[in-house]
């Protein structure tokens, strides 16, 4: 079993519309939660880091659910710009690797 | 930008072969992790180097070896080169402690024939 699991899509919305990935970790020592867009043939970008109580920037929702060590990420009003793939990542206290899931390919058709 | 260049860009190898990717940290970053994402997949940790030595490995064999300078730059070494060894290799450099920041470099793509 992957230690961080995602649904890896693809998605296809229509631009405007809401979206939502989510993503499952294993290992319980995890403790920071992240969110990383990569763009076709770019490097993994921090999309935005996951906190307990949830957190908005924008148009982007994460939440954490610790208990069932589940992650989530809403994506509202989609724009074109959006059409990616999301990479969810964990990382252990003390640990020196970001552990990525396989990530999930969004495309936002107009 | 994050500051963090790699060459080459890309390459081309056939196997057996040996390569060398090299990476330059964002300025005063001493550390140093590569990662290996292959095609549909997301990034694989290889290893991390902390002033100059081993600061963690994750599950390659050992014909991936790497190296860091005193001036933090970084080398991916892979030895016989085999066809599953055909990825986008990533390095990332962050400074010590928590290591929840990592700025990624634009990666090498190597290809094995």
């Amino acid at each position: 079993r992957k230690e961080v699991e995602q649904d890896p899509g693809p998605f296809n919305v229509p631009e405007g519309a809401t979206v939502a990935f989510n993503c499952t970790y294993s290992n319980s020592a995890s403790q920071s939660f992240f969110w990383y867009r990569q763009d076709c043939r770019k490097e993994p970008k921090l999309l935005m880091s996951v906190y307990s109580s949830g957190n908005e920037d924008g148009r982007f929702t994460a939440q954490l659910n610790r208990a069932s060590q589940y992650i989530s990420l809403l994506i509202r009003d989609s724009k074109l710009s959006d059409s990616a793939t999301y990479l969810c990542v964990a990382i252990s206290a003390g640990a020196q690797k970001l552990v990525f899931g396989q990530g999930t390919r969004l495309t936002i058709n107009p | 930008e994050t500051g963090v260049t790699q060459s080459p860009t890309h390459l081309i190898k056939t196997r057996g072969q040996q390569v060398t990717l090299r990476c330059s940290s964002q300025s005063g970053h001493n550390t140093v992790s590569w990662y290996q994402q292959a095609l549909g997949q997301g990034p694989q940790f290889i290893f991390q180097y902390y002033r100059e030595e081993e600061n963690g490995r994750g599950n390659f064999p050992p014909r991936f070896s790497g190296l860091q300078f005193p001036n933090y730059s970084s080398e991916l070494n892979v030895n016989a080169l085999e066809l599953d060894d055909s990825a986008l290799y990533l390095c990332a450099s962050s400074l010590p402690g928590p290591q929840d920041t990592q700025y990624f470099g634009p990666g090498t793509r190597l290809t094995v024939l």
